[in-house]
């Protein structure tokens, strides 16, 4: 597609179920990134893909969360048991190896 | 790993001054320099960026500088405008590694009309 699709948009759900977020990204690019802003804050990097190589997890705030790229192409971000805490906007990205990023729109989770 | 700083942290400025926003790095092996500029509740999109091969890049009202010496980097928007508004995020990554990119924290610019 022309940009980067994210899906949700929106996801509200209780605390301690699943959400699996979803990540399309722009056909070509290699690298993709998953970053989480809360409200009002700056970027928190996640995870980094890069092609076939490992990912980069270092990012994760905890094993309650992970994420795999299948076929280098679409991403799936996976929160277990979600807390209250991990509401935010999930905001994947993907690029060009030393180009900048282009965003998607995100996801907006909210834990009740 | 490298760390960016960007201050200031908020900047209101009225409609026709200039707006200034300023990073610094600290690896020196950094260089690839976005901004990203973010509207409330969409996503930050890309509107410039400088490569360590150049001092300076201009695109209309918008100009970055880069001091690698230094380690720091600016944004500067000239005859700002209403539309200017959000959020700004400078970055920093090396060429060919994206995955060491890191964000300032961002900047609030408000222009007022």
């Amino acid at each position: 597609g022309a940009g980067v699709s994210q899906s949700p948009s929106n996801k509200v759900t209780e605390k301690g179920k699943d959400v699996e977020l979803r990540c399309d990204p722009i056909s070509g690019h290699t690298a993709l990134y998953w970053y989480r802003q809360s409200l009002g804050q700056g970027l928190e990097f996640l995870i980094y893909f890069q092609g076939n190589s490992a990912p980069d997890k270092s990012g994760l705030p905890s094993d309650r969360f992970s994420a795999e790229r299948t076929g280098g192409s679409v991403s799936t971000l996976t929160i277990q048991r979600t807390q209250q805490e991990d509401s935010a906007v999930y905001l994947c990205a993907s690029s060009r190896t030393g180009y900048g990023y282009t965003f998607g729109s995100g996801t907006r989770l909210t834990v009740v | 790993g490298e760390n960016v700083e960007q201050h200031p942290s908020t900047l209101s400025v009225q409609e026709g001054d200039s707006a200034v926003i300023k990073c610094t790095y600290s690896d020196s092996a950094s260089n690839y320099f976005p901004w990203y500029k973010q509207e409330l509740g969409k996503r930050p999109q890309l509107i410039i960026d400088i490569r360590s091969n150049v001092g300076e890049k201009k695109d209309q009202r918008i100009a970055v500088t880069l001091n690698k010496t230094a380690k720091h980097f600016s944004l500067h928007i000239t005859e700002t405008q209403p539309e200017d508004s959000a959020v700004y995020f400078c970055a920093a990554s090396s060429r060919y590694n994206n995955n060491d990119m890191r964000f300032g924290a961002g900047t609030r610019l408000t222009v007022k009309p």
